[in-house]
């Protein structure tokens, strides 16, 4: 059974730090997702890694995947405030998503 | 947006109601999925539909049952409630190859 584990859960930073979530998952599989959620709100797709080794940036956030290690990262430079959110993680299997608890992640200014 | 359609938005009823929740998928896409969001929690998959036929199911509770019909949309039916059903019900839908987009949620009050 694929199981999915960020770490960690609960991240609260200043402003202008960098910071890393990591989402390790015990099976292979060849797709990983990277979401964000505001609170109450709905799950916004951030980036998709295909492939090992794949890297994508977007602002301030950027997503490596390491198929070998079964590891991704969600690397935040220079954090601000509107990055405040809950982070999570999910892998395919089998036509399935099996998702990570989730990153709850406060920047204070 | 999404383009992903849920309703109704809010719903409060009562412990041992019926309800029905619905969803509309994103033009083109044959993937919905129902998820359950308690307060503060993470994602509980519920089930997942392709075309119309049932193609993955996760921790659904007898209670709860969803179909997908010929034009795509898709419902989620809630019966039996209880008060630890109050949720944030989530749809989403994908075409091949593609990542999940999730609809706004229908919020779930059961009193």
């Amino acid at each position: 059974e694929l199981k999915v584990e960020q770490n960690p859960l609960f991240l609260s930073m200043q402003e202008g730090k960098n910071y890393t979530i990591y989402c390790n998952y015990s099976t292979t599989s060849d797709r990983l997702y990277w979401y964000r959620q505001d609170p109450g709100k709905s799950l916004e797709s951030l980036f998709v890694l295909l492939s090992n080794g794949a890297v994508k940036q977007e602002g301030r956030l950027m997503a490596s995947l390491d198929t070998k290690a079964r590891l991704s990262t969600l690397h935040i430079t220079a954090a601000v405030h509107d990055l405040s959110a809950t982070y999570f993680c999910a892998v395919d299997s089998n036509y399935q998503l099996i998702w990570g608890a989730g990153t709850k992640l406060i920047i204070k200014p | 947006d999404s383009g992903v359609t849920q309703t109704p938005k809010h719903l409060i009823t009562a412990t041992g109601q019926r309800v029905t929740l619905r969803c509309s998928p994103r033009s083109g896409d044959l993937s919905v999925y129902w998820y359950q969001q308690s307060l503060d929690q993470g994602l509980q998959f519920l089930i997942q539909y392709y075309n119309g036929e049932e193609r993955a199911k996760g921790n659904i509770l007898e209670r709860f049952s969803a179909q997908q019909f010929p034009d795509l949309h898709s419902e989620l039916n809630l019966s039996s409630l209880e008060l630890g059903d109050s949720a944030l019900y989530f749809c989403a839908s994908s075409g091949s190859s593609s990542p999940l987009h999730f609809g706004n949620g229908t919020r779930l009050t059961v009193t």
